[in-house]
């Protein structure tokens, strides 16, 4: 079956900082691509998605392209904030009956 | 999230006893998901209800978990003879057809003591 590969964390960073988390995809095909963020204590929020090649997904400051040459979906943001402490999670829903295959989840956490 | 309730949000049950999870989407929305989110093994899918076609079961992971969806709607998912390992944060998702979006309920977390 497919799989999802993100950059393993914790990934620490200070505020206003550069975020990059690497995302790629084995999926065959054109799936759609996604990022799921995960506050503390709270559920799966959709962060932003990309139906096809080349599209870019955006929301609250977070870019992400989707390559299909590469098969990669990196989440970037160009200045991180302390409230964007979460587990993020790439997806993408080239499996059969288009469910989701998810990656194992990376820990951000911005320090003031 | 909005559009998916599930309920309990938290269980707590001793070993060997049956669960019963529920999950509640909004009307109209065919294509229906369970993952289980768990320490150690992210976020797996579970089982798969579109329609009135044969549920995708390939995710259960023995037989002691079962899945049913009445009426298009309410899905409920049983966790027979519950074992320390099912602990685990079960999750249900509703698909958009038209936006290839989907939403997520709050999950139900389960704690088998």
């Amino acid at each position: 079956g497919n799989s999802v590969t993100q950059m393993e964390g914790p990934v620490t960073l200070s505020e206003e900082a550069f975020l990059t988390i690497n995302c790629t995809y084995t999926a065959t095909g054109y799936p759609s691509l996604f990022w799921y963020v995960q506050y503390p204590g709270e559920g799966l929020q959709l962060l932003l998605k990309a139906t096809k090649a080349d599209d870019k997904g955006s929301n609250k400051g977070f870019e992400a392209t989707y390559r299909k040459e590469t098969t990669s979906f990196h989440l970037e943001k160009g200045s991180v904030q302390v409230s964007d402490s979460a587990v993020y999670f790439c997806a993408d829903s080239g499996g059969s009956n288009y469910k989701l295959t998810f990656g194992k989840g990376t820990l951000l956490t911005v320090n003031p | 999230g909005a559009g998916v309730s599930q309920s309990p949000s938290n269980k707590v049950t001793e070993k060997g006893k049956d669960v019963e999870l529920r999950c509640d989407p909004i009307s109209g929305h065919t294509a229906l998901y369970w993952y289980r989110q768990s320490l150690g093994q992210g976020l797996e899918f579970l089982i798969y209800f579109q329609g009135n076609s044969a549920p995708d079961k390939s995710g259960l992971p023995s037989d002691r978990f079962s899945a049913e969806r009445t009426g298009g709607s309410v899905s409920t998912l049983t966790i027979q003879r519950t074992q320390q390992e099912d602990s685990a944060v079960y999750l249900c998702a509703i698909r958009d057809t038209s936006n290839y979006g989907y939403t997520f309920g709050s999950g139900t977390r389960l704690t088998v003591v």
